[in-house]
């Protein structure tokens, strides 16, 4: 059974500091999904990374995959207020087309 | 474009009482899936259609669920009777019919308080 995990659960950090949010999975995937979600919104899609190596950055968050050590990344540089939100990844299992959620991290950013 | 739409927002029900969740997919996207995250945990798949059919319930926690989507379009999940651990957030999404591509847009989701 595919398992995916994330850490830290909960994140709290000052406006302008530098942070890594973690995901490992178990098993083989060839796609990987991380997602924003605000609080009674939906699932926001951030990023989609394809293969090993696969860097993706937007703004402030930037977001990498190592398909070796089953680990994804989603670094977040010089934090603003507005960044506070759940965030989500999540692992396709290849051909099943549904994802496997981790936990997510919520993070809250403090002026 | 309208996204993913699912009603209500929120549902406070009793134990043992019925209750119906509805979702309006992307216009044009086959795929609609149903997903739920109980308090606190990670969010689970249940159930996916294509079109009308039931491609992989895999995820139905048990028999008290029943999802439908006549005619392709949207989509209910029924919870009869519901239960106390049934209390949650019930997500829907929905992805273009490419075989293979799962990236999928969700709805705000339903929160559901069974008491």
């Amino acid at each position: 059974e595919l398992k995916v995990e994330q850490n830290p659960l909960f994140l709290s950090m000052q406006e302008g500091k530098n942070y890594t949010i973690y995901c490992n999975y178990s098993t083989t995937s060839d796609r990987l999904y991380w997602y924003r979600q605000d609080p009674g919104k939906s699932l926001e899609s951030l990023f989609v990374l394809l293969s090993n190596g696969a860097v993706k950055q937007e703004g402030r968050l930037m977001a990498s995959l190592d398909t070796k050590a089953r680990l994804s990344t989603l670094h977040i540089t010089a934090a603003v207020h507005d960044l506070s939100a759940t965030y989500f990844c999540a692992v396709d299992i290849w051909g099943a087309q549904k994802l496997v959620f981790g936990q997510g991290t919520r993070l809250t950013i403090n002026p | 474009e309208a996204g993913v739409t699912q009603f209500p927002s929120h549902s406070v029900i009793e134990k043992g009482q019925t209750v119906t969740l509805r979702c309006d997919p992307i216009s044009g996207h086959d795929n609609l899936y149903w997903y739920r995250r109980v308090m606190g945990k990670e969010i689970k798949f249940l159930l996916h259609f294509v079109k009308e059919s039931k491609q992989d319930e895999s995820g139905m926690p048990n028999n008290r669920f029943l999802a439908e989507r006549t005619g392709g379009t949207y989509s209910t999940l029924k919870v009869q009777p519901a239960e106390l651990e049934d209390s949650g957030v019930y997500f829907c999404a929905s992805s273009p019919p490419d075989v293979g591509d799962t990236e999928a847009f969700f709805g705000q989701g339903t929160r559901l308080t069974v008491v």
